[in-house]
């Protein structure tokens, strides 16, 4: 199974700072990595499909790069309602696996 | 309006059985894979089981695989699963999830999830 490793665990910062989180796979995924948000006692909400593509309805702020093991998804100026749980999660085989997350908290 | 509404949760002692149920509304339910998700309690999310749309192939996670089962009822949309053996350790909320509109292996609706304890 492919083991994703989110980092950093958690991320401190401001409301208009920039946030970047990193997920690297233990095997090439190819650009098939999807991102989610989730914020305590909601469901996830689908941020970005396949590395770079935003959801319907995503705010342009929310931005996903990479291929292969490395991605990013980056928020480019912190909104108060971005301060969430970040998942990613791997579709290129199966079992489908979610990395352990990154928590984006108000420093 | 996609919805999707899981039901079933519950205390259930180790060794039990349970079945959960997701209604769907708002999308050709027939036509979607679905999946259940779960996750335990302060922790990440763990794929736990998916079914093709239609009378597609089904598939598991290893840690539940023998123990539970994914079924689908396209007249009722309505999704399933039957959990056998039950463990500590599948104590969690369980989210039923629907395939993205464009491609599989991704959600892009998730229900609000039901809360499944396993304890004595």
């Amino acid at each position: 199974e492919i083991v994703l490793t989110q980092s950093p665990a958690t991320l401190s910062l401001s409301p208009g700072e920039r946030a970047t989180l990193s997920c690297r796979a233990s095997q090439s995924v190819s650009s098939y990595l999807i991102w989610y948000q989730q914020k305590p006692g909601q469901a996830p909400r689908l941020l970005i499909y396949d590395a770079s593509n935003r959801a319907t309805g995503i705010p342009a702020r929310f931005s996903g790069s990479g291929s292969g093991t490395d991605f990013t998804l980056t928020i480019s100026s912190l909104e108060p309602e971005d301060f969430a749980l970040y998942y990613c999660q791997q579709r290129y085989t199966w079992p489908l696996t979610f990395g352990g997350g990154t928590k984006v908290e108000i420093k | 309006e996609v919805q999707l509404l899981e039901s079933g949760g519950g205390l259930v002692q180790p060794g039990g059985s349970l079945r959960l149920s997701c209604a769907a509304s708002g999308f050709t339910f027939g036509s979607y894979a679905m999946s259940w998700v779960r996750q335990a309690p302060g922790k990440g999310l763990e794929w736990v089981s998916a079914i093709d749309g239609g009378v597609g192939g089904t598939y598991y996670a290893d840690s539940v695989k023998g123990r539970f089962s994914i079924s689908r009822d396209n007249s009722k949309n309505t999704l399933y699963l039957q959990m056998n053996s039950l463990r500590a350790e599948d104590t969690a909320v369980y989210y039923c999830a629907k395939r993205s509109e464009v491609a599989s292996g991704y959600f892009d609706h998730w229900g609000q999830g039901t809360l499944i304890t396993v304890s004595s």
